[in-house]
């Protein structure tokens, strides 16, 4: 089963407007990563955040962790049409010998020139 | 470094041929796994190793087999293909654990 879910599934915006995508889990974790896929491609690892971190920055990018509602957000800011993609949050669940991360169905973003 | 590279890119099969699906990274990665992802489904554990000759089932490990025996390879074998199994596989490492993961580019399956 899927542990995390993205929001929303499909964003289109104008280039130089930020995006949010909200990512939401079920179960306690150790850390909640961001991918981003290029049409065809593999996915490439945006930031990781771990369950003792509130928010988290890398560029253009702005993540938020919040446990007690087991969710996180992406946030793009002046966005481009390179941005143009499918982003993934993956969690791996807290507690035992887990080593399994689980990724969630993706929201496309479109950005538009 | 090559990062992680998978071959072949594309292949198609009949039902039930067999065949590998070959994963190999140049980073030393202890932590290798294999995904297959689906339209509208995201991306699904098949199999996962965290170190040489040590394998383990993921989500959906039905119909594939996997084997580490070095720590650079990590092969994906379907015994018996069916058209279910018509995907896009990607393979990833990394340092340890289910940390950042680098992928390789995919092989696009069709099992006809």
């Amino acid at each position: 089963s899927q542990q995390g879910e993205e929001d929303p599934q499909a964003l289109s915006i104008q280039e130089g407007e930020n995006a949010t995508m909200n990512c939401s889990y079920k179960t306690s974790i150790n850390n909640l990563q961001w991918y981003r896929q290029n049409s065809g491609r593999g996915l490439v690892h945006l930031i990781l955040i771990r369950s003792n971190e509130r928010e988290k920055h890398s560029g253009r990018l702005r993540v938020t962790l919040d446990t007690s509602k087991k969710s996180s957000s992406l946030l793009i800011t002046a966005s481009r049409a390179a941005d143009t993609a499918s982003y993934f949050c993956a969690t791996d669940a807290s507690g035992g010998s887990n080593y399994k991360l689980t990724f969630g169905k993706g929201t496309l973003l479109t950005v538009n020139p | 470094n090559a990062g992680v590279t998978q071959t072949p890119k594309f292949q198609v099969l009949k039902t039930g041929q067999s065949m590998t699906l070959q994963c190999a990274q140049d980073m030393n990665h202890e932590y290798m796994s294999w995904y297959r992802q689906d339209p509208g489904m995201g991306l699904r554990l098949i199999h996962y190793s965290v170190g040489a000759g040590i394998t383990d089932q993921g989500e959906v490990p039905n119909g594939y087999n996997v084997s580490r025996s070095t720590t650079e390879d990590f092969p994906l074998r379907l015994l018996s293909a069916a058209p279910s199994q018509t995907s896009v596989y990607f393979c990833a490492s990394s340092r340890l654990g289910p940390d950042t993961q680098y992928f390789g580019p995919g092989t696009r399956l069709t099992v006809l």
